[in-house]
């Protein structure tokens, strides 16, 4: 089991918006804003998508948009588009693993 | 241009020995912590651990400690991931990455290298 919980799946149109959640707990997400999210397309590395909880790394469309409340990170897709289909992962620094902790993933399907 | 460059795809039997590479370019590998990042087939991400080349200071996942070793040559820039004895459990993808630490902890990874598939089978 992950220490970071997000869904399994995820689905929109293109256009659409979706929400990606992360739930973590008051050591790590609700305590410190360093959340990051990877995108993962099939066969290939992750790809930093957001870090701090909203910045963007260079080269990163401002569709992906990342934000926090308590406990919980959330990841936004707006004008969904098919190179978006893939699975998502959050990461937050944590108080209890010095190496940071991941969520379970997010796949996420463009309809 | 910070480039992570990963060994190729490896098959091996159970009980083998096996050492992984990544080669660090493009940045001061010294001065970077680098770390390897396993994906079991259909799982998600695990760091197993990270070390700092300029001085071996090597932090490993309560997981993985004692099941590999990891190490750096600063001279050539190069991280490695080792197994003495493999286990078909062993069986995953594994990715090297550049991490940021603060206070000690990994807070981001921007950098990643390609992937080294490992296989291990009877």
């Amino acid at each position: 089991q992950s220490a970071l919980t997000q869904p399994p799946s995820a689905s929109g149109s293109p256009g659409q918006s979706v929400t990606i959640s992360c739930t973590g707990t008051s050591s790590d997400i609700g305590e410190y804003n360093y959340v990051s999210w990877y995108q993962q397309h099939p066969g290939k590395a992750p790809k930093l998508m957001i870090y701090e909880v909203y910045k963007r790394p260079s080269g990163v469309p401002d569709r992906f948009s990342g934000s926090k409340s308590g406990n919980t990170a959330s990841l936004t897709v707006s004008g969904l588009q098919a190179e978006d289909e893939a699975d998502y992962y959050c990461s937050s620094y944590g108080e209890t693993n010095n190496l940071g902790l991941f969520g379970g993933g997010t796949k996420l399907t463009v309809l | 241009e910070v480039q992570l460059v990963q060994s190729g795809a490896e098959v091996k039997k159970p009980g083998e020995s096996l050492k992984i590479s990544c080669k660090g370019s493009g940045y001061s590998f010294s001065t970077y912590w680098i770390g390897w990042v396993r994906q079991m087939p259909g799982k998600g991400l695990e760091w197993m651990g990270i070390i700092y080349p300029g001085d071996s200071d090597i932090r490993y996942s309560p997981s993985f400690q004692g099941q590999v070793t990891i190490s750096a040559d600063k001279s050539i820039s190069t991280a490695y991931l080792q197994w003495s004895s493999l286990k078909a459990s062993d069986t995953a993808m594994y990715y090297c990455a550049r991490p940021l630490l603060l206070g000690g902890v990994v807070f981001r990874t921007e950098y990643w290298g390609q992937g080294t598939l490992v296989t291990v089978s009877p």
